[in-house]
């Protein structure tokens, strides 16, 4: 067991372009997560996978962020149309079903929109 | 509603002094518990959790015990290092629902 992955751990990117992170979860967990953290500022949740499924959505994410996770494994985040405000660390969990199971972490992925 | 709230920081501490992070709950039912640390430009990783009152979680000389009567899990450690220099969040969790609630975070300083 590798832990969480991400890729890329460094992004930078014009304002108004695409960008797709990955994150490939520990393989027993069936929940995944991603969090938003900016500088000083603990983690701000943007969406959750059970399985295959997107079950929740923060109100606070634009259009231009969409997440998928085919197949129930690996999930990806595209931010289309990048801001200057998107800048921040994306942060993916994951975890099992129980409520005493703490999330585990990946590195992250530093976002800067230039 | 469900929330955490962190002393505020920075605490600054000289290497080998005694560590206290105050973490207190607001919760529905009955939570777990947990700390996070965070060092400079690297993700979350779990330090220690407890999942019933009176649990002591500890891990890497940091411990905290659940203490339902005063809704809390302070985060200690006898002998503070330069390496333990971060930021700690305290978290919750309950059956009903699959996120964590998170503290505002605490950055450490540890001064040689």
């Amino acid at each position: 067991d590798t832990g969480v992955s991400q890729d890329p751990r460094h992004k930078i990117t014009k304002r108004g372009q695409n960008v797709t992170f990955r994150c490939d979860p520990i393989s027993e967990h069936n929940r995944l997560y991603w969090y938003r953290q900016t500088l000083g500022q603990g983690p701000e949740f943007l969406t959750y996978f059970q399985n295959e499924a997107q079950l929740e959505k923060s109100r606070l994410l634009s259009d231009r962020f969409s997440a998928e996770r085919p197949k129930g494994s690996f999930s990806t985040l595209e931010i289309q149309r990048t801001e200057q405000g998107d800048s921040a660390m994306y942060l993916c969990a994951s975890s099992l079903s129980t409520a005493n199971y703490g999330y585990t972490f990946g590195s992250g992925t530093r976002l800067t929109v230039v | 509603g469900n929330s955490v709230t962190q002393m505020e920081g920075p605490v600054t501490l000289s290497e080998e002094a005694f560590l206290t992070i105050n973490c207190t709950y607001t919760a529905t039912g009955y939570p777990s518990l947990f700390w996070y640390v965070q060092y400079p430009g690297e993700g979350l990783q779990l330090l220690l959790k407890a999942t019933k009152a009176d649990d002591k979680g500890s891990n890497k000389g940091f411990e905290a015990t659940y203490r339902k009567e005063t809704t809390s899990f302070h985060l200690e450690k006898g002998s503070v290092q330069v390496s333990d220099s971060a930021v700690y969040f305290c978290a919750l969790k309950t059956d009903s629902n699959y996120q964590l609630i998170w503290g505002a975070g605490t950055k450490l300083i540890i001064k040689p």
